[in-house]
């Protein structure tokens, strides 16, 4: 099956600070991923969709200029969270979809990482 | 925007014992897709259904989309510790390449 991989699982920074989370497609190319934050006991949020070479769009609410999002080859793309502050702390998730998607909203979740801000 | 609503919230039920989770979308459904959570977890792809009156299953699990499309049930048949988690619906509005996701259900299963 399709895997997707998140790096780091976790990630504890101090406020102020810049953190990159890193979302790879490890046997498919994806053309497309998504970058969700959940937050406990909540269900998944999207914040941005990203298309290999071209720009994120952004849901509406979500700062792009705190949330960078570079989706830059067909299997890897990054969620920069910069100057991160406390209220940053969340669950991020990311999703990948492939050209060979069964349903054209078929998706593959990574499996997440957990950002703290002190 | 579209919106789901899962019912119920949260679910404790004993083991061996049958449940149901229903998903209601505010708009047609044109894809349903039903996932499994751990806590602090990725997201684990149960069953799509994309037609009207279309049911699924796999193990003790079955997902049925009505005939309107507009609500969706998972029914688990004597569950086991291994369903505890937290069970989500995605939708496909069908108007934009995303999915909304409902509010989850939280499953404990107990001894």
């Amino acid at each position: 099956g399709a895997v997707v991989s998140q790096h780091p699982s976790r990630v504890i920074c101090k406020s102020g600070t810049s953190v990159k989370i890193e979302c790879r497609s490890l046997d498919f190319q994806a053309t497309t991923m998504f970058w969700y934050r959940q937050f406990p006991k909540q269900s998944l949020m999207l914040m941005a969709t990203s298309n290999e070479g071209s720009k994120a769009t952004y849901e509406q609410g979500v700062e792009k200029d705190k949330f960078l999002i570079n989706h830059a080859s067909l299997t890897l793309s990054t969620l920069t969270v910069t100057s991160a502050h406390p209220e940053d702390s969340s669950f991020y998730i990311c999703s990948a979809r492939g050209r060979q998607a069964v349903s054209y909203n078929e998706q593959f979740f990574g499996p997440g990482t957990r950002l703290t801000v002190l | 925007s579209q919106e789901l609503e899962q019912s119920p919230q949260s679910l404790i039920v004993q083991e061996g014992k049958n449940l149901t989770i229903n998903c209601t979308s505010s708009k047609t459904l044109y894809g349903l897709y039903w996932y499994k959570q751990k806590y602090g977890e990725g997201l684990i792809f149960l069953m799509m259904l994309q037609k009207g009156g279309e049911e699924k299953s796999h193990e003790k699990i079955t997902a049925k989309l009505d005939e309107k499309k507009q609500q969706s049930s998972l029914h688990i048949t004597a569950s086991q510790p291994s369903h505890a988690g937290i069970y989500l619906c995605g939708a496909d509005a069908g108007t934009a390449s995303k999915l909304t996701f409902g509010t989850g259900t939280r499953l404990q299963v107990t001894l």
